[in-house]
């Protein structure tokens, strides 16, 4: 079946400006999560969603960072005027639901660049 | 202080031979504890779960220390393909921490 797909595979924006990154859930699954990962790091926590509503969003940098999933599916993570600090891979998971022994689905992630 | 902490490697290994790493983890209260492996430019896989009593998987065995708050992989009889960055991952609840990550090359 497919696995969890994130839209565009790379994003390069100029400082300042906005973006958004999709990220498309495995059918089914209630949890989804957005990590970060930059160079030489693994990914760090940003946000968690079960069904429509965000259960977590206590690892969003600032409030630059906003993401939604209105219908429990797709969500969508927003950057407010981006930052060069911003660069980095945006990974997003899904789960079929959440705890601590369900394997999180990562999708192949978006490479951020801000110039 | 970071709440996973990984050798950083490179670990170096000729095909067949055994490698062996380990992570520590500061969050006593950690539910689940998980190798993930990352190919370059890839998204991390679930590569096993790591159980107390210690699990194989394979050439593949991993241990947990819960007093220690230690986990360790050891790989055996190495292949090209083992090549990759190892993820040391443990699960609170929902939220994963991720190790830097262990970069392993076989060479031929």
């Amino acid at each position: 079946g497919a696995g969890v797909s994130q839209t565009p595979s790379n994003k390069v924006t100029e400082k300042g400006k906005y973006v958004e990154l999709r990220c498309d859930p495995i059918s089914g699954h209630t949890a989804l999560y957005w990590y970060r990962q930059s160079l030489g790091q693994g990914p760090e926590f940003l946000i968690y969603f079960q069904g429509t509503g965000a259960a977590d969003d206590s690892g969003l940098p600032n409030d630059r960072f906003f993401a939604v999933r209105p219908e429990g599916s797709v969500s969508t993570l927003k950057i407010q005027r981006t930052e060069r600090g911003d660069s980095a891979v945006y990974l997003c998971a899904s789960s079929f639901t959440s705890g601590s022994v369900n394997e999180q689905f990562f999708g192949p992630g978006t490479r951020l660049t801000v110039l | 202080r970071k709440e996973v902490e990984q050798d950083p490697g490179p670990f170096n290994v000729p095909e067949g031979a055994t490698v062996a790493f380990n992570c520590t983890y500061s969050n006593s209260a950690s539910q689940s504890f998980f190798w993930y492996r990352q190919d370059c430019r890839k998204e991390p896989k679930l590569l096993m779960s790591v159980y107390s009593s210690g699990n194989e998987d394979g050439r593949f065995t991993a241990q947990l220390n819960r007093a220690s708050q230690y986990i360790s992989l050891l790989i055996r009889d190495s292949k090209l393909s083992d090549s990759a960055t190892y993820l040391c991952v443990v699960n609170h609840d929902y939220k994963l921490s991720f190790g830097a990550g262990t970069t392993v090359t076989v060479r031929a």
